[in-house]
């Protein structure tokens, strides 16, 4: 069973649109995390979530809304999608904040 | 300045080899620490915690020290199978981890 799984796992989309990408984890984590990885592969946090509550929310155009139905999931929508969104985000999960987070396999974005 | 900062290599060594790897960061409340591994086109993976006290997990030795804020990630008898981007983690706040940019690692036969 996969632990952190996020859907789907390329997206290729037109400038201008919306997409969503979904992230459920089974591993009855609080915290879950919304990160993206851009050409240069340098890792950033975009959100955090725990126990539904938005706890962290970094410098992210608010085109991007992450919403968290329940603590198991944590979608990300983005609207009008730009050239600079193509990028890898991966989803992750951790007990608590601050401890071991436990990654889904990415979603790769590219945007034409 | 970073938050975390890693030699970004890339670190290319024979196999057998002991290679070493320093993180810094610059927050004095930082918390917890981790070195996580990730491969090509691949998720992160947790490679170990680093505890104040050192440890280590077979060919694997993490050591922090705290008074100097960085951390260390040793590798010793190098596989080819080690070849991968090391990742310093650390967090400072609950719910906020923040990434070093990663350190390559080329293991040749």
């Amino acid at each position: 069973d996969t632990a952190v799984s996020q859907t789907p796992k390329y997206l290729v989309t037109q400038m201008g649109n919306d997409k969503s990408i979904k992230c459920e984890q089974n591993l009855g984590h609080d915290t879950m995390y919304w990160y993206k990885q851009d050409s240069k592969k340098f890792l950033k946090i975009m959100f955090s979530y725990n126990n539904k509550e938005l706890i962290i929310n970094e410098t992210v155009p608010n085109r991007f809304s992450p919403k968290s139905p329940d603590k198991a999931h944590l979608n990300l929508h983005i609207n009008s999608l730009e050239l600079g969104d193509s990028a890898v985000y991966f989803c992750a999960s951790s007990m608590t904040g601050g401890t071991e987070a436990f990654f889904g396999q990415g979603t790769r974005l590219t945007v034409v | 300045r970073k938050e975390v900062e890693q030699d970004p290599g890339p670190f290319n060594v024979p196999e057998g080899a002991t290679v070493a790897f320093n993180c810094t960061y610059s927050n004095s409340a930082s918390q917890s620490f981790f070195w996580y591994r990730q491969d090509c086109r691949k998720e992160p993976k947790l490679l170990m915690s680093v505890y104040s006290s050192g440890n280590e997990d077979g060919r694997f030795t993490a050591q922090l020290n705290r008074a100097s804020q960085y951390i260390s990630l040793l590798i010793r008898d190098s596989k080819l199978s080690d070849s991968a981007t090391y990742l310093c983690v650390v967090n400072h706040n609950a719910g906020k981890s923040t990434f070093g940019d990663g350190t390559t690692l080329t293991v040749k036969p």
